[in-house]
């Protein structure tokens, strides 16, 4: 299967503990998306890459979160000094420039903080 | 304020009915995505209208762009189980049109 991957399912952490998730794209996509999702609501744009370069990074993400894509192939999403707040499913998806914006989707990431 | 808004947010019909759902802005958008999202997984894509006017079909499921590109429509025929789901339209607007933003979505169920 050469679907967008990401790692891991699920993630329970206590407040105040740093959390890393990795998001493998499909091969031939240059650009990579993250986005939070919570109950009831669509996904939220995060940040996203082109090929290594971070174009852009939502004013509402907090300077606890920071994304890299080194190499332009997996990236990985930090989130420092977890709070409640920032329990949420965490979604990746990539995609072509020249395919119309279209995204494909990881999982996600389930992330719980106690 | 949701550049894209969505309508309605829940919905529940029986199997066999017919439904359609909305998703509205008022900014004008170069290409727009109809994406189905299951409990637990990523959305997964379904559709993109780019044409004002344009109509796609996917077997039960037709979908509608609006001729000023600043809204859309889902209609489902004869429902079934398997649709149950979140739909969710996006797009990028004209003045970004390297960034996607996503609608709250719509949440379906279909009653056996």
């Amino acid at each position: 299967d050469t679907g967008v991957s990401q790692d891991p399912r699920h993630k329970i952490t206590k407040r105040g503990q740093n959390v890393t998730f990795r998001c493998d794209p499909i091969s031939e996509h240059n650009r990579l998306y993250w986005y939070r999702q919570t109950l009831g609501q669509g996904p939220e744009f995060l940040t996203y890459f082109q090929n290594e370069a971070q174009l852009e990074k939502s004013r509402l993400l907090s300077d606890r979160f920071s994304a890299e894509r080194p190499k332009g192939s997996f990236s990985t999403l930090e989130i420092q000094r977890t709070e409640q707040g920032d329990s949420a499913m965490y979604l990746c998806a990539s995609s072509h420039t020249l395919e119309l914006n279209e995204q494909f989707f990881g999982p996600g990431t389930r992330l719980t903080v106690l | 304020t949701q550049l894209l808004e969505q309508s309605p947010q829940f919905l529940s019909i029986q199997e066999g009915e017919n439904l359609t759902v909305y998703c509205n802005s008022s900014s004008v958008f170069s290409s727009l995505q109809w994406y189905r999202q299951e409990p637990g997984e990523g959305p997964v894509l379904l559709v993109t209208v780019v044409t004002g006017g344009e109509v796609k079909k996917l077997k039960r499921l037709t979908f509608q762009f609006g001729d000023a590109r600043k809204d859309s429509s889902l209609h489902i025929t004869a429902a079934q189980p398997g649709d149950t789901g979140l739909y969710l339209c996006a797009g990028a607007t004209e003045r970004s049109y390297d960034k996607v933003i996503f609608g709250p979505g719509t949440s379906l169920s279909v009653i056996p």
